[in-house]
């Protein structure tokens, strides 16, 4: 069936560091994939998405380009800052179904210090 | 537009009873999912309901878990005789389309604790 992996945390950075997190899936069909942000005791919140090969999804300086060739969707961002501390789930929408139903990563937890 | 509406926010039962969370979805939203985030790890897929219809619920365990989505109303996850591995938080997810491409909207969850 279809998954995805992210990488393990916690991964810890100081304030203007660069980021990456990286994703790769695998699946059948042509499925959509997102990056979801959880901070601490709330839901999941969209961050960005990328429908189609090629495409990349930006929001709030994070990015992350759908690499059909590796099946990789690695999240990016140049400069973190504090506020970026929270858990990142890479997620898959089924592709053969097409329903909306996501397949999620097991989360990386990212820390920011001053 | 409020969001995506969970209750209760937190949730203790003792083992045996049952559980049962509520999740209003964003207006307009027609289509709902359950998933089930245990302690550090990410959130599984449980359930996919549409207006009075189970589409899928190929991540439901097949005994004490059901949930359903009435014509008026929230949709309910019940959870009956519960056991300390239900332990959980709970995320209600709902989606104007029932497609990949289209945005999932989350509650807030509910985090349910069996002592």
């Amino acid at each position: 069936g279809d998954s995805v992996t992210q990488m393990e945390g916690p991964v810890t950075l100081s304030e203007e560091a660069f980021l990456t997190i990286n994703c790769t899936y695998t699946a059948t069909g042509y499925p959509s994939l997102f990056w979801y942000v959880q901070y601490p005791g709330e839901g999941l919140q969209l961050l960005l998405k990328a429908t189609k090969a090629d495409d990349k999804g930006s929001n709030k300086g994070f990015e992350a380009t759908y690499r059909k060739e590796t099946t990789s969707f690695h999240l990016e961002k140049g400069s973190v800052q504090v506020s970026d501390s929270a858990v990142y789930f890479c997620a898959l929408s089924e592709g053969s179904s097409n329903t909306g139903k996501l397949i999620f990563g097991q989360g990386t937890t990212l820390q920011v210090k001053p | 537009n409020a969001g995506v509406m969970q209750n209760p926010r937190h949730l203790v039962r003792r083992r045996g009873q049952e559980a049962r969370l509520r999740c209003s979805p964003m207006k307009g939203h027609s289509h709902v999912y359950w998933y089930r985030q245990l302690p550090e790890e990410g959130l599984k897929f449980m359930v996919y309901l549409q207006k009075e219809n189970i589409i899928d619920e190929s991540g439901m365990p097949k005994e004490r878990f059901s949930a359903e989505f009435p014509k008026e109303g929230p949709s309910i996850l019940r959870i009956q005789q519960v056991v300390r591995g239900d332990s959980a938080a709970y995320f209600c997810a709902s989606s104007p389309l029932g497609r990949g491409e289209a945005e999932a909207f989350f509650g807030q969850g509910t985090r349910l604790t069996v002592v």
